[in-house]
């Protein structure tokens, strides 16, 4: 059973175009994630949500749009697509800690990846 | 502000021999989680191991296990009898547990390579 899964794997558009991307879990998290990893393998987060609602959005352009119809569940779409925009992109869960110094129940689990590549 | 350093963009390790991989942090918090993640060539990334800040053991998971020195902020993971599997890119990440919406601080990476 997958545990994160995304779809598409691979996604490869022309400049301009709109896109999505979708993510599923199925480990009963609260809240899921967004992450990019560019060309020399550096990850960095792009939003979380927590229960449907937006609790990081970290200075991405507002191409992109997060969106999240229920807790398992956390889309990203992408328009007017750039150059710049190609990468690999993650989508991640955990259960948000509760506080609790030291918990390890807010391990994030990743799925596969996309990989976008924008011509 | 929070920031993972890992200085060996790669490294080199016999089959069967133990590999440290060299993780330091900087956070102004008390309560945070340390963790690491193997990416290999197909490109997933698995979650290894995890350590707290109060955790007064080193977290140990199989072959693997974090050797974590607060004083000196670093969480370095060691990796013992290699496998050619073992051969992938690991990331050492940090989350501070009171900050919003708990994002992982990601580090450069190191890329390991296990020869046979």
């Amino acid at each position: 059973d997958t545990a994160v899964s995304q779809t598409p794997k691979y996604l490869v558009t022309q400049m301009g175009n709109d896109k999505s991307i979708k993510c599923e879990q199925n480990l009963g998290h609260d809240t899921m994630y967004w992450y990019k990893q560019d060309s020399k393998k550096f990850l960095k987060i792009m939003f979380s949500y927590n229960n449907k609602e937006l609790i990081i959005n970290e200075t991405v352009p507002n191409r992109f749009s997060p969106k999240s119809p229920d807790k398992a569940h956390l889309n990203l779409h992408i328009n007017s697509l750039e150059l710049g925009d190609s990468a690999v992109y993650f989508c991640a869960s955990s259960q948000r800690d509760r506080g609790i110094a030291g918990a390890s129940t807010d391990t994030q689990y990743f799925g596969p990846g996309t990989r976008l590549t924008v011509l | 502000a929070q920031k993972i350093t890992q200085t060996q963009p790669g490294m080199f390790v016999q089959e069967k021999e133990a590999v440290t991989l060299d993780c330091t942090y900087d956070t102004s918090d008390q309560s945070y989680g340390l963790f690491w993640y193997k990416q290999p060539s197909s490109g997933e990334m698995i979650f290894l191991i995890y350590q707290g800040s109060y955790d007064e053991q080193n977290a140990t998971e199989g072959r693997y296990s974090l050797n974590f020195q607060k004083a000196r902020k670093s969480a370095n993971l060691v990796i013992s009898a290699s496998q050619l599997g073992d051969s992938a890119m690991y990331f050492c990440a940090m989350r501070e547990i009171y900050n919003q919406g708990g994002k992982l601080i990601f580090g450069q990476g190191t890329e390991l390579s296990v020869k046979p």
